[in-house]
């Protein structure tokens, strides 16, 4: 089955800083990848999703690249803030009749003002 | 857009003792169901999932059992609750237009003492 490694597990930044926050998969197969952030108590948010047939996807502050042949894909959030201190988690699966995601194991990220 | 509803936040119970965990979705018909755990400071692990009414599948075997009687209302459940089953119970669903977004609740925090 699909493997989803997630690097750093923790990332400080300062309030400006940009941050990235990098994901490899094992299943060559895989091809839709969204990213969730996920608050303290609070369920994990859809942010930012690609498609396989496209290499980089962006809306605002926030951005995700995908080498389909190295087979990793990575989350920039430039100009952070503080409220963007949440944990972030990458997943990975291929479309069919049900969410088959696999998750990454997640990133604590820490803005600080 | 769809809403998932999700009840209670939090709840303590008692080894031993019965557990019922109630999701219902708003706004999309015919929607694929997900029942996730995630242990404190883990990932997210699926437990079940549900493409329609009474059809049910389990990803891993456990003391904990889903059940979907309504379109858009799904069930978790225990007849005897482990302390192994403490954790953030999300509820989760991709709706019936776009198989691969997947949404989450705001979660239910069980404790088991």
């Amino acid at each position: 089955g699909e493997n989803v490694e997630q690097h750093p597990s923790t990332l400080s930044v300062q309030e400006g800083d940009s941050a990235v926050i990098k994901c490899t998969y094992s299943d060559s197969a895989s091809n839709y990848f969204p990213w969730y952030k996920q608050e303290l108590g609070k369920g994990p948010q859809l942010i930012i999703d690609i498609r396989s047939n496209v290499g980089e996807k962006k809306d605002q502050r926030i951005a995700v690249t995908l080498n389909k042949t190295a087979k990793h894909f990575s989350l920039h959030i430039t100009e952070t803030q503080p409220e963007d201190s949440a944990v972030y988690f990458c997943a990975a699966s291929k479309v069919s009749g049900y969410s088959t995601l696999t998750f990454g194991k997640g990133t604590m990220l820490l803005v600080s003002p | 857009s769809q809403t998932i509803h999700q009840w209670p936040a939090t709840l303590v119970q008692p080894v031993g003792s019965p557990l019922s965990l109630e999701c219902t979705v708003e706004g999309t018909s015919n929607p694929n169901l997900y029942w996730y755990r995630q242990a404190a400071g883990r990932g997210l692990q699926l437990l079940f999932y549900s493409v329609g009414i009474g059809q049910i599948s389990s990803e891993v075997p456990q003391n904990l059992s889903a059940s979907r009687p309504q379109d858009r209302q799904f069930i978790l459940s225990s007849k005897k609750l482990l302390l192994s089953d403490s954790g953030f119970y999300l509820c989760a669903c991709t709706p019936g237009t776009g198989i691969e977004k997947l949404f989450f609740g705001s979660g239910t925090q069980l404790s088991v003492l």
